[in-house]
């Protein structure tokens, strides 16, 4: 049983353009919210991360939309690159117990 | 300077045998972790230790055996090796402190089994 659910599954962008990825969540006592970035071959890596008194979180060209009431996250990619072209799994997590969403493959064309 | 170190990198071994993973983190983190990311790039936690001490358990066969030496240390045991455990797995630490910490991942060790 997924905790977490992430869509899209694939997106494919135009370099400059904005990519979304989004995230829903069941259990309410989930309390970290990160993203993760994986390159092929590689672990993932810790991209951004939100917690739930705020609804917006802003780094860069990344921000995390955060909807509490929804039980919903999402992840924005400002001015999208090819460097940016890889895995993003949103994640949930109480305690250090971490729940992972299936995963995006992000695909940024020249 | 690798924060969190897995060997080896590529393990291919036959169905049947017993193998280890073994995983260093040199970040003075408390808690350390193992996931599995399967061929689909699920990835899924497995354990999770606290200072020595077993927090996560997931329903794991208990083929699986996690070993922590110290706290700098969380080695990944498997015995009787299957054909749906090949994956790649994931060491991870983290610091302990109020509420979640930001987890720190290995590049993993993929595991095939023939």
């Amino acid at each position: 049983q997924q905790q977490v659910k992430q869509s899209p599954q694939s997106l494919i962008v135009q370099k400059g353009g904005i990519s979304i990825i989004n995230c829903a969540y069941e259990n309410t006592a989930f309390d970290y919210f990160p993203w993760y970035q994986q390159f092929p071959g590689k672990g993932p890596a810790l991209l951004i991360a939100i917690r739930p008194d705020v609804s917006e979180k802003k780094e860069g060209r990344f921000t995390i939309s955060f909807n509490k009431s929804a039980k919903q996250f999402s992840l924005h990619i400002m001015d999208s690159q090819p460097g940016d072209s890889a895995t993003y799994f949103c994640a949930a997590s109480f305690n250090n117990d971490m729940r992972f969403g299936a995963g995006t493959r992000l695909t940024v064309k020249p | 300077d690798t924060a969190v170190s897995q060997t080896p990198k590529y393990l291919v071994t036959q169905m049947g045998n017993d193998k280890s993973i073994k995983c260093e983190q040199n970040l003075g983190h408390d808690t350390m972790y193992w996931y599995k990311q399967d061929s689909k790039k699920f990835l899924k936690i497995m354990f999770s230790y606290n200072n020595k001490e077993l927090i996560i358990n997931e329903t794991v066969p208990n083929r699986f055996s996690p070993k922590s030496p110290d706290k700098a240390h969380l080695n990944l045991h498997i015995n009787s090796l299957e054909l749906g455990d090949s994956a790649v797995y994931f060491c991870a630490s983290s610091q302990r402190g109020h509420g979640n910490q930001p987890q720190h991942f290995g590049d993993g060790t993929r595991l095939s089994i023939l």
